[in-house]
């Protein structure tokens, strides 16, 4: 079975200042998926950032981008010019290739990242 | 708008009264899944869907059960609950067909059973 860390479970930092979340996951597969959500204290989920397992290149979205480190199993989370409004829980989740059909995410326990004015 | 909604967002209950969270979506999306969410835990699968009459179990499938009769319904249906079950439960949808497995999340719905 797939698993996730998220060894951080709470991160501050100040506005505008860069950060990173770590996230290491644990599998067999060769093929999968992996994501970011935000979820803001809305409870909504919001997808930030995916990432292909087959690409190297990194994913960047704006001011997300992520470090994807296949051989090491890390999947880390740097959140450029941080503002208020990326004040939320952060779930990393993998996705192993579903070509039986479950698109089951296998979620991380969450980092919660507080941006101070 | 294109989304994915559920009822109730909030419900308190009493042990071993039935109760029915729906969810729907509008974008005609074959795949969708309950989540719960629980402190500490992050999210972990209870059911999925396929396609219509499609169902499967996921990590966590006691107590709960599924159905899905139309391609935009999949309500959550517990029969007996119990205060195990009290969490903030997700529904969740993707268009499948070969990716990017890209999945949309409903509002969420904070169940208590007390």
């Amino acid at each position: 079975a797939q698993t996730v860390t998220q060894s951080q479970p709470e991160m501050s930092v100040q506005e505008a200042e860069t950060v990173t979340l770590s996230c290491t996951y644990d599998t067999s597969e060769n093929n999968y998926y992996l994501f970011w959500y935000k979820q803001p204290p809305s409870r909504q989920m919001i997808l930030v950032i995916r990432q292909e397992a087959y690409k190297q290149q990194n994913a960047t979205e704006n001011r997300f981008s992520v470090n994807f480190q296949k051989a090491a199993k890390s999947f880390s989370l740097k959140i450029s010019d941080s503002q208020l409004g990326d004040t939320a829980m952060y779930f990393c989740a993998f996705m192993r290739n579903p070509l039986f059909g479950n698109e089951k995410l296998t979620f991380g326990t969450g980092t919660r990242l507080t941006i101070i004015p | 708008e294109a989304q994915v909604t559920q009822n109730p967002r909030y419900l308190i209950t009493v042990t071993g009264k039935k109760l029915t969270v729906t969810c729907s979506q509008n974008m005609n999306h074959e795949y969708m899944s309950w989540y719960r969410q629980d402190p500490g835990l992050g999210l972990r699968q209870i059911y999925y869907s396929m396609n219509v009459e499609v169902t499967d179990k996921g990590d966590v499938p006691e107590g709960y059960k599924v159905s899905r009769k139309e391609k935009r319904n999949f309500p959550l249906i517990l029969e007996s609950p119990s205060p195990n079950q009290t969490s903030l439960y997700f529904c969740a949808s993707s268009p499948s067909a070969g990716g990017p497995y890209e999945q949309y999340f409903g509002p969420g719905t904070r169940l208590t059973v007390t």
